[in-house]
């Protein structure tokens, strides 16, 4: 089985710096897809970015990148510029790209990391 | 809004009670997938539906169900509750059995079991 660990629960940044929030995973499977999720107060769940395991290249979505590396099995984000609205639970998450599994579909979550940024 | 509803948003019951929560998923989205939020155990996968069958499932407890309607919506029964059920319980959908694109999240049933 597939697990996610994020070793920090927490980080803080002041704000218009950079932050790197960490996320290593554990699996068997080469061809997968990792993803890292924010959760503000309001609750909801949104995706910030996506990566997929067979492709070398580091995901970017504007201030947000990640550094994935592949054979230590970590998958970290990075926030530049950071703003006050990138307050909250961060989580990364893993989904098995083998179709036709009986967790094909199922995303697994780290603990997350709270996320606090300073004025 | 996400395009995926649930209701209701808050729910306060005792315990031994049954309760239903109800998810709407995106229009045109197939798959429904439900997950659990507490404290301790994090997010958690329960179950999804595909087309209105089951496609996978996660650590549902028995005392726990769910099923999906031919108008796609799916609505997951909790029985028997527990002190420990209390937590927010999210339901996601995608178009397809999975997504390689991240699946869109409703934003949540907060149970309360008193």
């Amino acid at each position: 089985a597939q697990t996610v660990t994020q070793s920090q629960p927490e980080m803080s940044v002041q704000e218009a710096e950079t932050v790197t929030l960490s996320c290593t995973y554990d699996t068997s499977e080469s061809d997968y897809y990792l993803f890292w999720y924010k959760q503000p107060p309001s609750r909801q769940m949104i995706l910030v970015i996506r990566q997929e395991a067979y492709k070398q290249q580091n995901a970017t979505e504007n201030r947000f990148s990640v550094n994935f590396q592949k054979a230590a099995k970590s998958f970290s984000l990075k926030i530049s510029d950071s703003q006050l609205g990138d307050a909250a639970m961060y989580f990364c998450a893993y989904r098995s790209a083998k179709a036709g599994g009986t967790s094909y579909g199922k995303l697994t979550f780290g603990q997350g990391t709270i996320l606090t940024v300073h004025p | 809004d996400s395009g995926v509803t649930q209701t209701p948003k808050h729910l306060i019951t005792a315990t031994g009670q049954r309760v239903t929560l109800r998810c709407s998923p995106r229009s045109g989205d197939l798959s429904v997938y439900w997950y659990q939020q507490s404290l301790d155990q994090g997010l958690q996968f329960l179950i999804q539906y595909y087309n209105g069958e089951e496609r996978a499932k996660g650590n549902i407890l028995e005392r726990f169900s769910a099923q999906q309607f031919p108008d796609l919506h799916s609505e997951l029964n909790l029985s028997s509750l527990e002190l420990g059920d209390s937590a927010l319980y999210f339901c996601a959908s995608s178009r397809g059995e999975s997504s390689n694109y991240g699946y869109t999240f409703g934003s949540g049933t907060r149970l309360t079991v008193v």
